[in-house]
């Protein structure tokens, strides 16, 4: 398709349990970004990437939390050792420049329940 | 500091005019506004970006007075489908000020009713 995709839509996992979120960019965008919604709460940045280089990391909440961009395409958002506070829906978003202007074009997320 | 600040909520009603302003008291020479309207279980949506004074597009009109301290989001005869959470952002990340021009907030949940 034409727009962002995520995937898995849902994902449960146990406590503990290592999880893998995967972001398909539109074709040929440069910018990449990944964001943490909690249930009722706006979405909260996590990282930046500027095709394959991660310019910025600074929302990542811990270092369980890892992502890359290694072909400056398709990211992958990695979650170790999952905790319960670790549940939200992880939205990706790209864009086709670098600058602020313009706009980010959000996928429909990825739902992780952890128990 | 919160970087915007919007209304919590609003109600309106199908057919009127919609406005919904956003303070950005600390907002910085090269800082864009940009608004996104979010559905439940979808991706923010991008609705429209000005820089000063006004824009308008298809869907919506963006206000900013001339200190750019705040700016209102105007959609014109709203209907139901336009309930939704609607988002102001304010930055400019590529200039040294990191991911401020990103972040979200709690948006402003918009009701219409018939």
């Amino acid at each position: 398709g034409a727009g962002v995709s995520q995937s898995p839509r849902y994902k449960v996992a146990k406590r503990g349990q290592d999880v893998a979120l995967r972001c398909d960019p539109i074709s040929g965008h440069v910018s990449l970004f990944w964001y943490q919604q909690a249930l009722g709460q706006g979405p909260e940045f996590l990282t930046y990437f500027q095709n394959e280089a991660q310019l910025d990391k600074s929302g990542l909440p811990s270092d369980r939390f890892f992502a890359e961009r290694p072909e400056g395409s398709v990211s992958t958002l990695k979650i170790q050792r999952t905790q319960q506070e670790d549940s939200a829906v992880y939205l990706c978003a790209s864009s086709l420049g670098t600058g602020m202007t313009g706009e980010l074009f959000f996928g429909e997320g990825s739902r992780l329940t952890v128990l | 500091l919160a970087k915007t600040t919007q209304p919590i909520s609003m109600d309106s009603y199908e057919g009127q005019e919609v406005n919904i302003t956003c303070s950005h008291n600390n907002i910085a020479t090269n800082d864009y506004i940009t608004w996104y309207q979010q559905f439940p279980s979808q991706g923010p949506r991008f609705i429209i970006q000005g820089y000063k004074t006004k824009v308008t597009n298809e869907v919506a009109s963006l206000f900013i007075p001339a200190d750019r301290k705040s700016s209102t989001l105007s959609l014109p005869r709203v209907s139901l489908s336009d309930t939704a959470v609607y988002y102001c952002l304010v930055g400019d990340m590529y200039s040294g000020g990191g991911a401020d021009g990103l972040t979200f907030g709690k948006g402003t949940h918009l009701i219409i009713q018939p």
